[in-house]
């Protein structure tokens, strides 16, 4: 059974970078599937922020292009979302998750509060 | 990007009725449309994909059909279970986009 734990600070000052790790288990990110970072902000809105697939490459929404890095650990079997310069209206929680097209498997989620 | 429109934002409805919920898509996203169901402090569950298909384990009580770009979730029987934040996900095209969202509460 694949299984995604979100992990990383529950507090950003704005300006700061995010930096949040999803560790799997039960699988290898480099067999298969496309691994994501999506967002819930408060009020329930939904946001994909882009992915690292299983041979590495990355796609990024294009709102989050400039400020967003998605990077892996193959032999930690974890994946990475750095954002950047992040201000109040990127308080949310944050879901690592994975799937191709529709996301068959997700973390628990952390949430995360950009404040000063 | 791709805009969802998701109606209603809520809804309340009793033990047993039959609910359906709506996602207007901009443009054509063919069947590449994802259902979810999310509770309170938990991550979202994977209902419906392929915008018809029933996930694994998900009860038959749930379905989901398309009429051009729109896309409805129905849940038949309604259950204390069933209550919940409902998304819709296209997945035609990046960026993937997500509706805003149903509550779905029972009386």
């Amino acid at each position: 059974e694949i299984q995604l734990q979100e992990s990383g600070p529950g507090l950003v000052k704005p300006s700061q970078s995010l930096s949040l790790t999803c560790s799997v288990t039960g699988y290898t990110i480099t067999s298969g599937y496309d691994w994501s970072w999506i967002r819930k902000f408060p009020g329930n809105k939904m946001e994909w922020m882009g992915y690292i697939s299983n041979s590495g490459s990355t796609n990024y929404n294009p709102s989050l292009k400039i400020r967003i890095s998605i990077t892996r650990d193959t032999s930690k079997n974890q994946f990475f979302l750095q954002l950047n310069s992040v201000t109040t209206e990127d308080t949310a929680t944050y879901y690592c998750a994975s799937g191709m097209g529709p996301v068959a498997y997700w973390g628990q989620g952390t949430l995360v509060t950009v404040s000063s | 990007d791709i805009q969802m429109t998701q109606s209603p934002s809520s809804m309340s409805a009793s033990l047993g009725d039959t609910v359906t919920i709506n996602c207007l898509a901009s443009q054509d996203i063919g069947n590449y449309l994802s259902w979810y169901q999310q509770k309170p402090g938990k991550s979202p569950k994977l209902m419906i994909y392929g915008a018809t298909n029933l996930e694994d384990g998900v009860p038959s009580r749930f379905s989901g059909s398309r009429s051009g770009s729109d896309y409805s979730l129905t849940i038949n029987s309604l259950g204390y279970d069933d209550e919940g934040i409902y998304h819709c996900h296209q997945y035609y095209e990046y960026p993937d986009t997500f509706g805003a969202g149903t509550k779905l509460e029972l009386k």
